[in-house]
């Protein structure tokens, strides 16, 4: 079965270092994987998407690595900041169903000053 | 720019009781996803429509309908209401470029169902 995984620890960082986050999945053959953010109580909302002939994409002090090799995609916050405290999902395409999008568990980030 | 509008925000019902919870998609998006997000839980695909027609259907039960109409707004229609159904439901649309890819999903707030 499809399986996405991310750590299911919290990450404890001290604002201003870079919070690294991993999502790894099996059997699939994604065309893209998304990274989303989720505060308490409010939808997920996008931050970026990656397709699988992209090796890295960047936005802001956002930075993805999309290995379809080893079947992971990790996920930089560089400088952190308190304000960037939230959980963050990793979303893939089900191979089976366009557009079904899957979510992982999600990796809660907590950036103290 | 507009976003995914959902309703009610909030809403209590008792058990064996009907809910109906409505999105409006973004205009000219043309998917729409319904999702279950329990406490402490990762949101969970219920089902999903393209153009109108059931796209894709998840773990939805069976107590559980949906349907897009010809505005592209969609509602979930959930009837004997359980405990267990209480949770965070969201609705997100997106734009199909082609067989395999979507655009990314832009959710909106959710509807907070409690079951009491």
């Amino acid at each position: 079965s499809q399986k996405i995984e991310q750590n299911s620890e919290a990450l404890n960082i001290q604002e201003g270092k870079t919070a690294t986050l991993t999502c790894n999945y099996t059997n699939y053959s994604p065309a893209y994987l998304q990274w989303y953010r989720q505060d308490p109580g409010r939808g997920p909302v996008f931050l970026l998407l990656i397709r699988e002939n992209e090796k890295e994409k960047r936005k802001e002090r956002l930075k993805v690595t999309f290995d379809t090799t080893l079947k992971q995609s990790l996920f930089h916050i560089t400088a952190s900041q308190p304000a960037d405290s939230a959980t963050y999902l990793c979303a893939l395409p089900k191979t089976d169903s366009w557009g079904k999008l899957q979510f992982g568990a999600g990796t809660q980030v907590v950036v103290t000053p | 720019a507009a976003g995914v509008i959902q309703s009610p925000r909030h809403l209590i019902k008792e058990k064996r009781e009907t809910a109906t919870l409505k999105c409006y998609p973004i205009p000219r998006h043309d998917t729409v996803y319904w999702y279950q997000q329990g406490p402490g839980q990762d949101p969970q695909f219920l089902i999903s429509f393209y153009e109108k027609m059931q796209s894709d259907k998840g773990s939805i039960p069976d107590r559980f309908s949906a349907q897009q109409f010809s505005d592209y707004h969609s509602e979930l229609n959930m009837s004997s209401l359980e405990l267990g159904d209480s949770a965070l439901y969201f609705c997100a649309s997106s734009l199909q470029r082609n067989v395999r890819v979507n655009t990314e999903a832009f959710f909106g707030q959710g509807t907070r169902l409690t079951v009491v």
